[in-house]
């Protein structure tokens, strides 16, 4: 079967530090990853998604690195803030509308 | 930006009762999906609808759970008698596109259904 997993249940940075965030999946069938943000008392909210044939992908302060080697994702937020406060999963798929296997998510926690 | 909407977003409902949980997915998705969140854990794959029939269902999905789309807007999921183990956050997703584009799923808010 296929698992996602997560390294660090929790993560607090300061305002302005760069956040590294990290997944580890396991089946090396999936084809497509992808980064959610999850606020409290909203549901998942997209943020960068990369293809297996990529193995970066940049968005608006935020990069997602792929080792396919290592079956390892990580998401890079650039100068966080406080608003990047929230849980972030890490999910991956075969396609983009075949089922999501979501990681237990990281708690990222930003001080002021 | 156009989004996915649920409702209700809390739902009580006695044990063994039914329950209806709507949503609206993006007007030109084609893909739809139900996933399910109990209290700290991960977000769990349910069903997904495609051409107005489940395409793949997870083994949580057992014969107590059905989906609808019983108009060109709204996609329903059914629990026909409700258990404790129920309780959880439910998520409506959608996504656009063929059955091999690689374009991400969108979710709504979820709806809290409550089992007492």
């Amino acid at each position: 079967g296929e698992s996602v997993g997560l390294h660090l249940p929790t993560l607090s940075v300061q305002e302005g530090d760069n956040s590294i965030i990290n997944c580890a999946y396991s089946n090396s069938a999936s084809d497509y990853f992808i980064w959610y943000k999850q606020e409290s008392g909203k549901g998942p909210q997209f943020i960068i998604d990369i293809r297996s044939n990529m193995d970066k992908r940049q968005g608006q302060r935020v990069t997602v690195l792929l080792n396919k080697t290592v079956k390892h994702l990580s998401l890079q937020i650039a100068a966080t803030q406080p608003g990047d406060s929230a849980v972030y999963f890490c999910a991956c798929s075969w396609t983009g509308n075949t089922p999501l296997v979501f990681g237990k998510g990281t708690r990222l926690s930003v001080i002021a | 930006e156009p989004e996915v909407t649920q409702t209700p977003s809390h739902q009580v409902t006695q044990m063994g009762q039914e329950v209806i949980l709507r949503c609206v997915p993006i007007s030109n998705h084609l893909y739809f999906y139900w996933y399910r969140q109990i209290l700290g854990q991960k977000v769990e794959f349910l069903v997904s609808f495609y051409n107005n029939e489940i395409s793949e269902k997870s083994e949580i999905f057992d014969d107590q759970f059905s989906v609808e789309r019983p108009d060109g807007s709204n996609f329903t999921l059914k629990i026909r008698s409700t258990k404790l183990e129920d309780s959880a956050m439910y998520f409506c997703a959608s996504s656009p596109g063929t059955p091999l584009s690689l374009q991400p799923q969108h979710f709504g808010d979820g709806t809290r259904l409550s089992i007492l």
